[in-house]
């Protein structure tokens, strides 16, 4: 059964260093999307992308976020300058299409940042 | 913001039981998912709902969007160890410009041999 797939698992990393996130959605899905999961707390949206573009991000994804396909399978989340209080669970997740709700989602990564 | 309040927070049960959890909201919601995670993993899809009044099974698991749109609810009947993890209801609403998901607070589920 296809899934979505994370690396790397667990990352660790210093304070104001950069982080890249990877992600490869189910093959025919065509809307992704970036959630967090801070330890112990509900699953938060980031953002979602469709058409090679954001279409959608919430409050949490500020500058130091971006997010790219820069392939047929990959998608990335960045974190330009990492803050303590971005250590959290990330999940990528994918979807049909448009007017489907069903969402896939990824094993995670845990980003620890020290 | 919009707000999915799950309860129970935590149910602790012995195996064989059934369970019952819901999820409300202020706001009205188009679509209802529930998701089951373990521990250090990733939410995994369990049900999903689309029409007010819908009430759909998988399994042992049935859940029913409720008729308000603002509420659904989580049935697990003869409850297995396997079952532990912590359940969350998750909504989509009309208006929004895509797909995104508003989960709720969580369950935890915990189920005695």
């Amino acid at each position: 059964e296809p899934e979505v797939t994370q690396t790397p698992s667990h990352q660790v990393t210093q304070m104001g260093q950069e982080v890249i996130l990877r992600c490869v959605p189910i093959s025919n899905h065509l809307y992704f999307y970036w959630y967090r999961q801070i330890l112990g707390q509900k699953v938060e949206f980031l953002v979602s992308f469709y058409n090679n573009e954001i279409s959608e991000k919430s409050e949490i994804f500020d500058d130091q976020f971006s997010v790219e396909r820069p392939d047929g399978s990959n998608f990335t989340l960045k974190i330009r300058s990492t803050k303590l209080e971005d250590s959290a669970m990330y999940f990528c997740a994918s979807s049909v299409g448009r007017g489907n709700y069903e969402q896939y989602f990824g094993p995670g990564t845990r980003l620890t940042v020290t | 913001g919009q707000q999915l309040n799950q309860s129970p927070q935590s149910m602790f049960i012995q195996e064989g039981e059934d369970v019952s959890m819901n999820c409300t909201s202020s706001s009205i919601f188009n679509t209802w998912l529930w998701y089951k995670q373990d521990p250090g993993e990733g939410p995994v899809l369990l049900i999903a709902l689309y029409k007010a009044g819908e009430l759909t099974s998988n399994g042992r698991l049935t859940a029913q969007f409720g008729i308000t749109r603002k509420d659904s609810f989580l049935n697990i009947s003869a409850s297995i160890p396997s079952d532990v993890g912590i359940y969350f209801c998750a909504g989509h609403n009309y208006g929004g410009a895509t797909n995104k998901l508003i989960f709720g607070t969580g369950t935890l589920l915990a189920v005695q041999p």
